[in-house]
This record gives C-alpha cells, sequence and structure tokens, in this order.
C-alpha cells in the first residue's frame, strides 16, 4: 500500500522569498513521485517527477524537488516565490511503474503569495 | 501540444438521473484513468482501463460507476443513478505506457457534476 503526507495544509510566503512545500510518502517499492499544480478552475498539471534516476529533480516556474529515500520525504522548492505560484499543490506517489495502478495524492497545500 | 479533453465542463443533474462524463485521452496514450475530487478534499483514484478492460478500480467505483471506450477516441464514465455525494470535480488521465519512464499520467481539466 502506498499513502502520501502532506504536512502543511496552508503555506503563506512572500513574493520573493524561497518556497518548501513538504510531503512524506509511503510506500511498498520503489516508488514513483509527482508533483501536480491545480490553479483555481484550472486541471492539474504536471510540476516534475522522480522515476529512480537523479534524486534532484528539477521541473517547471523554477520548481525542484528532491528525493531522500532515508526520510521518505520528497519536498518541494522554489528559490523566489512568484504571485502566479498561488495554487493547490500535490504530492503524488505510484507504486508501479508498469503497471495501470491510480495515482495516490496527497490532500494538497494550498500556497498563498503575500504581495 | 496535445491534451487530454473534457466534456461537459459542469453538468447540473436531478437526483436519480443518470449521466455520462466524457474524456478524449491523449490520441497514443493506451492507459486511462477516471478521478475524482470532493470539494475541499483531496484528489481519489477511481478506475484505470487498458486494453479495454478495467485494470483497477478503487472501493468507491460501485456499481453504479461503469467505463467504456465507445470507439477509438472517447472514454467515458457513467453514473447510473446519482446521489447527492457524487457531486465533485472529475477528472480524467491517460498515460502513454507501462515504462516506468512514461508513467506520467496527463489530466484533462475536469468536469464538475452538480448533483441536486
Amino acid at each position: 500500500a502506498q499513502s502520501v503526507t502532506q504536512l502543511d495544509s496552508h503555506v503563506s510566503v512572500s513574493e520573493g522569498t524561497p518556497v518548501l512545500l513538504r510531503c512524506n510518502y509511503s510506500s511498498s517499492y520503489s516508488p514513483s513521485l509527482f508533483w501536480y499544480v491545480q490553479h483555481p478552475n484550472k486541471g492539474l498539471q504536471l510540476l516534475l517527477k522522480y522515476t529512480s534516476a537523479a534524486t534532484l529533480v528539477k521541473g517547471i516556474n523554477g520548481f525542484e524537488a528532491e528525493f531522500k529515500k532515508s526520510e521518505t520525504s520528497f519536498h518541494l522548492t522554489k528559490p523566489s516565490a512568484h504571485m502566479s505560484d498561488a495554487a493547490e499543490y500535490f504530492c503524488v506517489v505510484s507504486d508501479t511503474g508498469g503497471g495501470a495502478d491510480g495515482l495516490t495524492f496527497g490532500k494538497g497545500t494550498h500556497l498563498i503569495i503575500q504581495p | 501540444e496535445p491534451e487530454v479533453t473534457q466534456t461537459p465542463s459542469h453538468q447540473v443533474t436531478q437526483m436519480g438521473q443518470e449521466v455520462i462524463l466524457r474524456c478524449v485521452p491523449i490520441s497514443n496514450h493506451l492507459y486511462f484513468y477516471w478521478y475524482r475530487q470532493i470539494l475541499g478534499q483531496k484528489v481519489e483514484f477511481l478506475v484505470s482501463f487498458y486494453n479495454n478492460e478495467i485494470s483497477e478500480k478503487s472501493e468507491i467505483f460501485d456499481d453504479q460507476f461503469s467505463v467504456e471506450r465507445p470507439d477509438g477516441s472517447n472514454f467515458t464514465l457513467k453514473i447510473r443513478s446519482t446521489k447527492l455525494e457524487d457531486s465533485a470535480m472529475y477528472f480524467c488521465a491517460s498515460r502513454l505506457s507501462g515504462a516506468s519512464s512514461y508513467n506520467e499520467q496527463f489530466f484533462g481539466p475536469g468536469t464538475r457534476l452538480t448533483v441536486l
């Protein structure tokens, strides 16, 4: 079984300051991990993914995440927040790289950017 | 860039009525999924579909739900007799193949279902 815990339901930062969204996972196998973003009234967009290659993963819009197996974490970071980053962020795990299993989503973190 | 599309964007129905939510996955993708997101809650997996049959389904996906790929392009979710608690955003997703390097799922914009 797999699960995801997003440690913060809301994160508020000032524009231009760093962003840290925390995620811990539980997986029976070597997981694939993803971060998706959902802007208001929009669908889910993939930010980045980890699939057992490099542990530091770079994504779109300046986001990156580091896979730490010893800590079972996959935190999302960005050096400098922009107003357009305000959205809901979901950490997602998939146990099987080759099967048809569905994704398991965290509860989401609402990122607020203060001007 | 190819994308997953869903229609309608918003569906309002009366309790007990049947609804069909439609999705057009990315054309060369082989795996198809439905998820739902009840307002204020997390996205939940409903069902996956491959090679014209259900691969996996969650406990949410009971006998009221069915999926179909009636032709080479559409992928539908049918709810036979809607309940108030079926009100949610329903997302369709598709994936290219089973290889780990291609296990990214591409999501559509969603259909908001409101059951009155």
